[in-house]
């Protein structure tokens, strides 16, 4: 089973401040997703990475795929009060095309103080 | 486009009962995966069907059963709950197993 550790757990920042939410694994992903779910609703996707080495901007955020696919990050720039919900990433095994079973990881808490 | 549909929302229910829940998938979308999400535990893989098959797997006991009908609609099952069982119950829709898009999740609580 593969495993996809968070940091930090928790992280809790003033409006206007950059963060960088960090997702790392020892093993290779074919692709990795990352997530927000807000209280009482289920996680929507953000953003899909393939490529190692992969960067894809979303307005203030930026994810990057490490180059050996067993990592990614999420920066977000000028946080927002709106920014704030759970992280989380998941990656997709390498196996056939359609048939990869996600993993998610154990998610980053962010609380953004107006 | 309507998005994936979970119902009940809210269920209470008592150790040693039995739950179904069901999904509606986005129209065209052929997988359908259900995952349990607790604090503890995070968010975890129960099982994904593809055309009405079950793909894939996670580690749960076989009280956790699932279903899908040839309109893509999947059930769960849960039999013999247990106090442990309480979670929030996701179900997630997409074209390939990659790609999910989540319901609002159905809220389960055993007492």
């Amino acid at each position: 089973t593969q495993l996809l550790e968070q940091s930090p757990q928790f992280l809790s920042i003033q409006e206007g401040e950059n963060l960088t939410v960090y997702c790392n694994s020892s093993s290779v992903f074919s692709s990795l997703q990352w997530y927000r779910q807000e209280p009482g609703e289920g996680p929507v996707l953000l953003v899909t990475v393939v490529t190692g080495g992969e960067v894809k901007k979303l307005k203030r955020l930026t994810f990057q795929f490490g180059d050996a696919r067993k990592d990614s990050s999420l920066h977000i720039t000028a946080a927002q009060p709106g920014d704030t919900g759970l992280y989380l990433c998941a990656g997709a095994e390498d196996s056939d095309f359609g048939n990869e079973k996600l993993t998610f990881g154990t998610g980053t808490r962010l609380t953004i103080i107006p | 486009k309507a998005g994936v549909t979970q119902t009940p929302r809210y269920l209470i229910k008592t150790r040693g009962q039995q739950v179904t829940l069901s999904c509606s998938p986005i129209s065209g979308h052929r997988s359908v995966s259900w995952y349990q999400q607790t604090p503890g535990q995070g968010l975890q893989f129960l099982f994904e069907y593809f055309s009405e098959t079950q793909r894939n797997k996670g580690n749960f006991p076989g009280r956790f059963s699932g279903r899908q009908f040839s309109n893509s609609r999947s059930e769960m099952n849960v039999s013999t709950l247990e106090l442990g069982d309480s979670a929030l119950y996701l179900c997630a829709s997409g074209r390939a197993s990659y790609e999910q898009y989540f319901g609002p999740g159905t809220r389960l609580t055993v007492t």
